[in-house]
Formats: structure tokens, C-alpha cells, sequence
């Protein structure tokens, strides 16, 4: 029973345009998200984060948008760069924290040239 | 300025022996904690430390899987009696505190044959 999905594996868009990557969940002890940016025999690198108190949280080039009400969240990058080509992973956490995230399978992002 | 390492990087093992993955959390880190990701899927949850002891250990397969972390620092994940399905990607992560970003290592890399 997938708590945290990620429906789409893969996406694929030209340099310079926005990337859209989805996300949904079905706890609503959930309060706490995350997004990992993840190369291929690397470990998860954390991105951005953000807090159920807010809808929108922005750190340069990226913004993750949460719409409590549809249990979704969505992480925004624009413009894309080729250096963004990785598999993102979106994770959730309860009690207000990051204790025992629970992740989804992830989307694989290609930034074509 | 040293991240989560990990080590080894890689294990083959045969079905049937014993494995112990290890795990330098970041310096000054009080929270530890241990996933697995198989292959298409997302990190899973496994166990996770506050100092020495284990706060959390609901994701734990079963009882051939252990962990500890005897001086609060660096953790060992013990699998017993391994079998094939417990190849996978062991990821360790460490935090600063437990409601604090999670920070992981590059992973150990287990085969079973």
C-alpha cells in the first residue's frame, strides 16, 4: 500500500522550460515533505522541504507547491538544466519532522540540450 | 567537511552467510538512521537511532536484520543468514536532530548469490 506516489516514471523536457514533477499522498498524519535528488550510485541529496502550515516554499530555481485539501504536492523547476537529468524522490513525514520518511518510487527527469 | 560514508560500497555474498554494513554518520549528527531501496523502488524505512539507542525499529524485515550503534556514532546493520531477497541498496542517513533534514551516504550495495 503505497502511502507516497509518484505516478509518472519518467519525464523528459527541453533545457530552459519548466519541469512539473507530481506527487501524491494518502496519510493525512502527514505534515512535513520533502523532495531527494538522486544520481545514478549516489546516495539521496535533499533539495527542498516544506511544512503543512504553508502551500509554497522557494529556493531559487525550484518551488514545491502542497495542496493539503488534494493531498498533492508538486515540485516546480524552471528553468531546467541538464544538470537537473536525475531521479527525484518525493517523501513525507508525520509528527512535524523528518523521522521515518516514507518515499515514493520516484520520476526520472531528463533535461534535453 | 565529511558527509554520511558508508562502507563497503559494494558486497557479494553468498545465501546463508552473515553481513554487517557500516555507517559514519556526519560529525555532531544525533539521529541515524538505515533504508533499503530495491531496484524501481523508493528508499524503505528500516530503523532509526537517537544516540545509542534504536527509538524506531518497525521497518525491520524480520529477526535476521539488527542494527547498532553502541557510542552514539557510527551504526552497523547486521543481516543474518542472508538471502536473495535481501539484495538491495542500504542507504544510511543522519540528521542533526530528529525534526531536522535527513543527510544520506552513497549506499552499500548488497548481492546475494
Amino acid at each position: 500500500d503505497q502511502q507516497v506516489k509518484q505516478n509518472s516514471p519518467s519525464l523528459s523536457v527541453q533545457e530552459g522550460r519548466i519541469s512539473i514533477l507530481n506527487c501524491d499522498y494518502t496519510n493525512s498524519m502527514f505534515d512535513y515533505f520533502l523532495w531527494y535528488k538522486k544520481y545514478p550510485a549516489e546516495g539521496p541529496t535533499f533539495l527542498i522541504s516544506i511544512s503543512s502550515i504553508k502551500d509554497k516554499n522557494e529556493d531559487g530555481r525550484f518551488t514545491v507547491f502542497l495542496n493539503k485539501s488534494a493531498k498533492h504536492l508538486s515540485l516546480h523547476i524552471v528553468p531546467s538544466q541538464p544538470g537537473d537529468s536525475a531521479v527525484y524522490f518525493c517523501a513525507a513525514s508525520a509528527q512535524g519532522g523528518s523521522e521515518k520518511l516514507v518515499f515514493g518510487k520516484g520520476t526520472k527527469l531528463t533535461v534535453n540540450p | 567537511g565529511a558527509g554520511v560514508s558508508q562502507t563497503p560500497s559494494n558486497k557479494v555474498t553468498e545465501k546463508g552467510k552473515y553481513v554487517e554494513l557500516r555507517c559514519d554518520p556526519i560529525s555532531g549528527h544525533t539521529a541515524l538512521y538505515w533504508y533499503r531501496q530495491s531496484l524501481g523502488q523508493g528508499p524503505e524505512f528500516l530503523i532509526y537511532f537517537q544516540g545509542t539507542g534504536a527509538a524506531d525499529d518497525s521497518g525491520l524485515p524480520n529477526d535476521r536484520f539488527f542494527a547498532v550503534r553502541p557510542e552514539g556514532s557510527v551504526s552497523t546493520l547486521k543481516i543474518q543468514r542472508t538471502e536473495r531477497g535481501d539484495s538491495a541498496v542500504y542507504l544510511c542517513a543522519s540528521s542533526i536532530g530528529t525534526q531536522e533534514t535527513q543527510y544520506f551516504g552513497p549506499g552499500t550495495r548488497l548481492l546475494v548469490l
